[in-house]
């Protein structure tokens, strides 16, 4: 099956400085997704990328979709407290039903004041 | 614009006892998808449905875990009977496949079995 590595496992930052986590498969994706999920709720949908090579940005997050097709980057400039969370990856390979996502384990961003 | 909703958000139960928990995906949406997250295995994929119907369940653990999507609106997980081991976070996604197929997730049923 297909892996996804994500890095950094945990981040513990100073507020104001910009952070960068990206992710690595083993084969390619047709589509990468970048999600936050803060302590007692669901993962929320920050950055959707769909070609190879897009580059995407959402207020200051910026992602990109390698031109490789197996990685994926996520930056965050100048953070700010409530960016405290887990931020995960998930890739997606389109095969006939194949529709699922695959899940990295997480980076935990710890932003102190 | 209403989200995955899920319910109950928390639940405990003693073990043996039978558990469901409860989706409504997005209107209009029609893959749903329902996750389980733990600390030690992350999320996981458990079975979803493409227009109503199981497509693969092959997450599922085992035989004691049942789904079903009985409308477009609907979706149920049960554990029959359930185990200390199946403490976890379960949550519902769900996805329009001519949206770009992407997935977004409910704030979750958090599961506590002793």
């Amino acid at each position: 099956g297909q892996q996804l590595n994500q890095s950094p496992q945990s981040m513990f930052i100073q507020e104001g400085e910009d952070v960068s986590m990206n992710c690595t498969s083993s084969s390619i994706f047709n589509t990468w997704l970048w999600y936050k999920q803060e302590p007692g709720e669901g993962p929320v949908l920050l950055i959707a990328l769909y070609k190879a090579g897009e580059l995407t940005s959402n207020g200051r997050l910026t992602a990109q979709f390698g031109i490789t097709r197996k990685d994926s980057f996520l930056n965050i400039s100048a953070s700010i407290p409530s960016d405290v969370g887990i931020y995960f990856c998930a890739g997606r390979y389109y095969s006939g039903s194949a529709r699922q996502l695959t899940f990295g384990s997480g980076t935990q961003l710890t932003v102190l004041p | 614009d209403a989200g995955v909703i899920q319910s109950p958000r928390h639940e405990v139960t003693e073990m043996g006892q039978e558990v469901t928990l409860r989706c409504k995906p997005i209107s209009g949406h029609n893959s749903l998808f329902w996750y389980r997250q733990t600390m030690m295995r992350g999320l996981e994929l458990l079975i979803y449905f493409n227009n109503n119907v199981p497509i693969d369940d092959s997450g599922m653990p085992e035989d004691r875990f049942s789904a079903k999507m009985p409308n477009a609106s609907f979706s149920t997980l049960k554990i029959q009977p359930s185990e200390p081991r199946d403490s976890a976070v379960y949550f519902c996604a769900s996805t329009a496949t001519d949206s770009g197929n992407t997935i977004y997730f409910g704030e979750g049923s958090w599961l506590t079995v002793v």
